[in-house]
């Protein structure tokens, strides 16, 4: 079965530092796909990024970066410089071929960041 | 920025009684889904939809829940006879093909079952 752990259930943080939010996914499959959302507490589930399992190379979008090592079976989440509209839970997300053609997208429990001024 | 609507935002509804909640997915996408969040829990999969029909479902979606879409942009989640475990919010999303292109959900419905 397809799973992801969130082990950080809370980080607090003063702004400007920086932090690394962690997922690891268990699948079966060669060929599934990431994704982190953001939940701001407004309540929406914001996309942040999808990658595909042959696709390693890390990405980074302005002060947003991910580290994809499919030899740990890890996909975290790093803000640099992190500010205080950072707040929010952040969700790892998994589809994978069994899952009828990647259609189910299974979530971690979420890790919530408090960024302090 | 396409987007995926939902309405009601919030809705309360007696326990017993029966509540529609509705969604209009992005044009071009072929894929629909409803998730359900269960405050403070994580996002849980209740059922994906294509060509008209239930295409994987979850082990929550039971004969209580149903959808439809009765039109070429509305997509509509039913449940009938609510309970009050079933307060939570529920995301509808979107997707363009096979490979999770644009997955996109909407701002969610929150229902209160009193």
């Amino acid at each position: 079965a397809q799973k992801v752990t969130q082990a950080q259930t809370e980080i607090s943080v003063v702004e400007k530092e920086d932090v690394t939010l962690d997922c690891v996914y268990e699948t079966r499959d060669t060929t599934y796909y990431l994704f982190w959302y953001k939940q701001p507490p407004s309540g929406e589930l914001v996309f942040l990024i999808r990658r595909n399992s042959f696709d390693e190379q890390n990405e980074i979008s302005g002060r947003y970066s991910w580290n994809f090592q499919k030899s740990t079976s890890s996909f975290n989440f790093t803000i640099t410089a992190s500010q205080v509209v950072d707040s929010a839970v952040y969700f790892c997300a998994l589809s994978g071929e069994r899952n009828t053609g990647f259609q189910k997208l299974v979530f971690g429990t979420g890790t919530r960041l408090l960024v302090s001024p | 920025e396409p987007e995926v609507t939902q309405t009601p935002s919030h809705q309360v509804t007696q326990m017993g009684q029966e509540v529609i909640l509705r969604c209009v997915p992005i044009s071009n996408h072929l894929y629909f889904y409803w998730y359900r969040q269960i405050l403070g829990q994580k996002v849980e999969f209740l059922v994906s939809f294509y060509n008209n029909e239930i295409s994987e479902k979850s082990e929550i979606f039971d004969d209580q829940f149903s959808v439809e879409r009765p039109d070429g942009s509305n997509f509509t989640l039913k449940i009938r006879s609510t309970k009050l475990e079933d307060s939570a919010m529920y995301f509808c999303a979107s997707s363009e093909d096979t490979t999770n292109y644009g997955y996109t959900f909407g701002s969610g419905t929150r229902l209160t079952v009193v």
